[in-house]
């Protein structure tokens, strides 16, 4: 199946500085990419919606300053959490959709850890 | 987000029993949905989709049910198995956009 690569899968960082989030599809090409947000036991909260070539569009309530992402090709999506600060600290994953394909099924990566000191 | 940020309610089944986890979907526009399986520490893994002009789907010890007049969505599995200890999360799609939301999910915990 389709494979969704992200990296770094854990990063600690201090209280101000920049973190970038990785997000690759390794076999098939992605004309949008999907940025959720993840606390301990809970759902999925969308963030952003990653589109190549163009701006992303963020949910309600993201702040698209504090992060950043850029799609600038078909197989790459960057989040860069700017400033980051203690409350930043999360679980960060990525999603595509296979462009070529028929159904509508989203390849996840295996997450990244946030921990900002 | 889109999506409701409560704690995760648990299942617990007994080794060899089938489980079932419920999910109550919002929008009555969504027409394409997915069981995702989540374990400790890692991403959504693919189990089983359905689109809404069907109401079951079978896939291998998965079977998944959508009630479109209720907005209601289960996911059956068959002899569950240690292995199936993990979080489960519907999620909902509406054709024409790519966007999923999803369910608040249900920890399945199996007991051996």
């Amino acid at each position: 199946g389709a494979v969704v690569s992200q990296h770094p899968s854990r990063v600690i960082c201090k209280s101000g500085t920049s973190v970038k989030i990785e997000c690759r599809s390794l076999d098939f090409q992605a004309t949008t990419m999907f940025w959720y947000r993840q606390f301990p036991k809970q759902s999925l909260m969308l963030m952003a919606t990653s589109n190549e070539g163009s701006k992303a569009t963020y949910e309600q309530g993201v702040e698209k300053d504090k992060f950043l992402i850029n799609h600038a090709s078909l197989t790459l999506s960057t989040l860069t959490v700017t400033s980051a600060h203690p409350e930043d600290s999360s679980f960060y994953i990525c999603s595509a959709r296979d462009a070529q394909a028929f159904t509508g099924e989203l390849f996840f990566g295996e997450g990244s850890r946030l921990t900002v000191l | 987000g889109e999506s409701v940020g409560l704690h995760l309610p648990t299942l617990s089944v007994q080794e060899g029993d089938n489980s079932i986890i419920n999910c109550a979907y919002s929008n009555s526009a969504s027409d394409y949905f997915i069981w995702y399986k989540q374990e400790s520490g890692k991403g959504p893994q693919f189990i089983i989709d359905i689109r809404s002009n069907m109401d079951k789907r079978q896939g291998q010890r998965v079977t998944v049910l959508l009630n479109k007049t209720v907005k209601h969505l289960s996911l059956q599995i068959a002899a569950t198995q240690p292995g199936d200890s993990a979080v489960y999360f519907c999620a909902e799609n509406t054709s024409g956009t790519y966007k999923y939301i999803f369910g608040t999910g249900t920890r399945l915990k199996v007991l051996a």
